[in-house]
């Protein structure tokens, strides 16, 4: 069973607009989440993360959603530029608060394609 | 570069064999992990090692498989009597820990693809 959940495959942007990316979790014990980048042939990269206590985190281009209530996150980019083509992971953890805050839960991914 | 390294970036091999995976961590990184990933899949935990101690092993984690982290430093992943359903991307990662809680972001290396023919 999926605890994580990306349903979009594949996303298209023009350069330029904003894009969004959306997961969502089943698991109500999750309080940490994350999303990564992934070139082909690479490892994942960190890019922002955001604790179950905020609802929005930013960090330049990228902006972090959380809605505990719905069990959703989004990530938005705004505004997109082609070097940000890549498949795009969310990740969730448990134990933030203290104790096994060690295993990350991945959803399978989201292509996104940001065309000049 | 002082990222996560791995090695070897490509194996290759046929059904039957072992195959050992090297994985050295960001060096003041305490924590160090193993996943893999499948085609269509995002990365599945596999194990994960406090310094030298391996504190956690998944379900996914046969007995065929087995992680050691000698000194605390690099880690190495074995699979023995490798099979075609072993072929995947396997990818390490390297975090620290705060005694008091918190969350550590995990830093990957490039992994390590594996095909069992």
């Amino acid at each position: 069973d999926q605890q994580v959940k990306q349903n979009s495959p594949s996303l298209s942007v023009q350069e330029g607009r904003i894009s969004i990316l959306n997961c969502d979790y089943t698991n109500s014990m999750f309080d940490y989440f994350l999303w990564y980048k992934k070139y082909p042939a690479e490892g994942p990269t960190f890019l922002i993360s955001i604790s179950s206590i905020k609802d929005k985190n930013e960090d330049g281009r990228f902006t972090v959603f959380l809605n505990k209530s719905a069990k959703h996150l989004s990530l938005h980019i705004v505004p997109s530029q082609p070097g940000d083509s890549a498949v795009y992971f969310c990740a969730a953890s448990a134990g933030y608060s203290g104790g096994s805050n060690y295993k990350l839960t991945f959803g399978k991914g989201t292509l996104l394609t940001v065309n000049p | 570069d002082t990222g996560v390294s791995q090695d070897p970036r490509h194996k290759i091999t046929k059904r039957g064999q072992n195959v050992t995976f090297r994985c050295d961590p960001i060096s003041e990184h305490n924590r160090l992990y193993w996943y893999r990933q499948t085609l269509g899949q995002g990365p599945e935990f596999l194990t994960y090692f406090q310094n030298e101690a391996q504190l956690e092993k998944s379900r996914l984690l046969s007995d065929r498989f087995s992680a050691e982290r000698p000194k605390g430093s690099f880690s190495t992943l074995e699979i023995q009597r490798t099979e075609q359903g072993d072929s995947a991307m396997y990818l390490c990662a390297s975090s620290l820990t705060f005694t008091s809680g918190g969350y550590n972001e995990q830093f990957f290396g490039p992994g390590t693809r594996l095909t069992v023919l």
